[in-house]
């Protein structure tokens, strides 16, 4: 069974660095084919696709977040870590992890999803 | 940056009528890395079709996709009580479309 968890701070201070940690099993990110990327949705909106990193260690950003974001992946501990710099109100939103498969069967998707963390970013 | 940009936004429709959503893209996209999904209030995103037209695993065959270039549709053939969400395309697991909600008229 492929398994997704998302976990990190609630509330967030403006300008603080956001740190979310992404655990799975069922899966190893040492496998060609295989990534895990993160997704947000702000209350009420649409997802909005943010990094992906793959299982030889390349990775893409969402361009109009670049410069804040990080994504990176311990593949022995089964986990990716993404780091959003300098958060405003309008970076809350709940954020997913999903496992990102370019290969057969399932090509080119998100094809498992944690259930996602909401993060509140107020002061 | 490949935009996809859904229609309509909404689509109020009747159980049992037919349900067309279209995703756009501003570029070609490959059939191969255009994805739709599923998703409910309150519930992740669920994965419909992949490549354009494949279903994923347990997806009902009331689901279908099509499409090739710049326009591909998600049409859900009789619609089902459960099947009232929000629908999104993807591109190669990147930007996602603007969401198409089918709401009960």
């Amino acid at each position: 069974q492929i398994t997704l968890r998302e976990s990190g701070p609630t509330l967030v201070k403006p300008t603080q660095t956001l740190t979310l940690t992404c655990t799975f099993s069922g899966f190893s990110l040492s496998t060609s084919g295989v990534g895990v990327g993160w997704v947000r949705q702000p209350p009420g909106k649409a997802l909005e696709w943010l990094a992906v990193i793959y299982w030889n260690d390349d990775k893409r950003y969402n361009p109009s977040l670049r410069t804040r974001l990080t994504i990176t992946k311990d593949t022995s501990k089964n986990l990716v870590v993404l780091t959003m710099t300098n958060m405003a109100p309008v970076d809350t939103a709940t954020y997913y992890c999903a496992r990102f498969v370019s290969a057969l069967p399932v090509v080119a998707a998100f094809d498992v999803w944690g259930q996602g963390t909401m993060v509140t970013v107020s002061s | 940056e490949i935009v996809l940009t859904q229609s309509p936004g909404t689509l109020s429709l009747s159980p049992g009528e037919r349900a067309t959503l279209s995703c756009r893209a501003s570029q070609s996209v490959s059939s191969s890395y255009l994805a739709w999904y599923q998703q409910k209030p309150g519930q992740a995103p669920r994965l419909l079709i992949f490549g354009a037209s494949s279903r994923a695993t347990g997806v009902p065959d009331r689901f279908s996709g099509s499409g090739s270039g710049t326009d591909f549709t998600l049409t859900i053939s009789r619609l089902e009580p459960e099947d009232f969400a929000v629908y999104y395309c993807q591109q190669y697991g990147s930007s996602f479309g603007g969401g198409t909600k089918v709401e009960i008229k």
